[in-house]
């Protein structure tokens, strides 16, 4: 079965850089839903697209930006990097059919900024 | 998660049963959920329960929903060193339209021979 695709699994970059993230969902999945990972912490919710509009934001910074395209990938752009962005980004996507909304998770991004 | 507690960390020896407690504080959420992580890796969902029910079992797992307490428990059968990793429990509130999920702190099982 398909999962979800993210690219790329690992990247570097050095402090005040761009770094853009891609996420590729479950095929027919409706809801995109990244988060970020920091070293020893739980995963915190940044942002989620419902059928390519945001539907949700969390604890996402200013220099944060994402958005899904008509393909259903998303991209979450990063401008500025700090050393603290370092982290796991991680990508889910669920179907909302009704009942539990259960979240499949890519493989995950990581972020070095140095 | 600041609003999901776990304790950090769990040792038992392999062929135990290893009991992963976590505390929510949404009592809205209609479902609730367990996930895997293994070193370097994304997250797996184990299994989830739903609100009105008190036990589920799966194979080896087991999990405990306390309502009133809003205490939430995975017991793991027969833990094998292929448990080891940190388990997650995590909350849905459906006051956010996105049903995203709110993750516990984590628990670190550690599976010792």
């Amino acid at each position: 079965a398909a999962g979800v695709i993210q690219s790329p699994r690992h990247l570097i970059k050095e402090k005040r850089e761009t770094a853009t993230l891609k996420c590729y969902p479950i095929p027919r999945h409706d809801t995109v839903y990244w988060y970020q990972q920091g070293p020893g912490q739980d995963p915190q919710f940044l942002i989620s697209f419902y059928e390519k509009m945001q539907s949700d934001k969390g604890s996402i910074p200013d220099r944060f930006s994402a958005q899904q395209f008509s393909d259903y990938h998303s991209e979450l752009n990063m401008s500025s990097l700090e050393l603290g962005d370092s982290a796991l980004y991680f990508c889910a996507s669920s179907l909302g059919v009704g009942g539990a909304n259960v979240l499949t998770f890519g493989a995950g991004s990581r972020l070095t900024v140095l | 998660g600041e609003d999901v507690e776990q304790s950090l960390f769990l040792s038992v020896r392999e062929g135990d049963s290893s009991v992963i407690n976590c505390t929510y504080t949404d009592s809205s959420s209609t479902y609730l959920y367990w996930y895997k992580q293994e070193p370097g890796a994304g997250l797996q969902l184990l299994t989830y329960i739903f609100s009105n029910m008190d036990m589920k079992q799966d194979q080896r797992l087991t999990v405990l929903l306390n309502k009133k307490d809003k205490h939430l428990s995975l017991r793991i059968a027969d833990t094998q060193t292929g448990d080891s990793a940190i388990y997650f429990c995590a909350e849905s509130p459906p006051r956010d339209s996105s049903y995203k999920l709110i993750f516990g702190s984590g628990t670190r099982l550690l599976v010792r021979p």
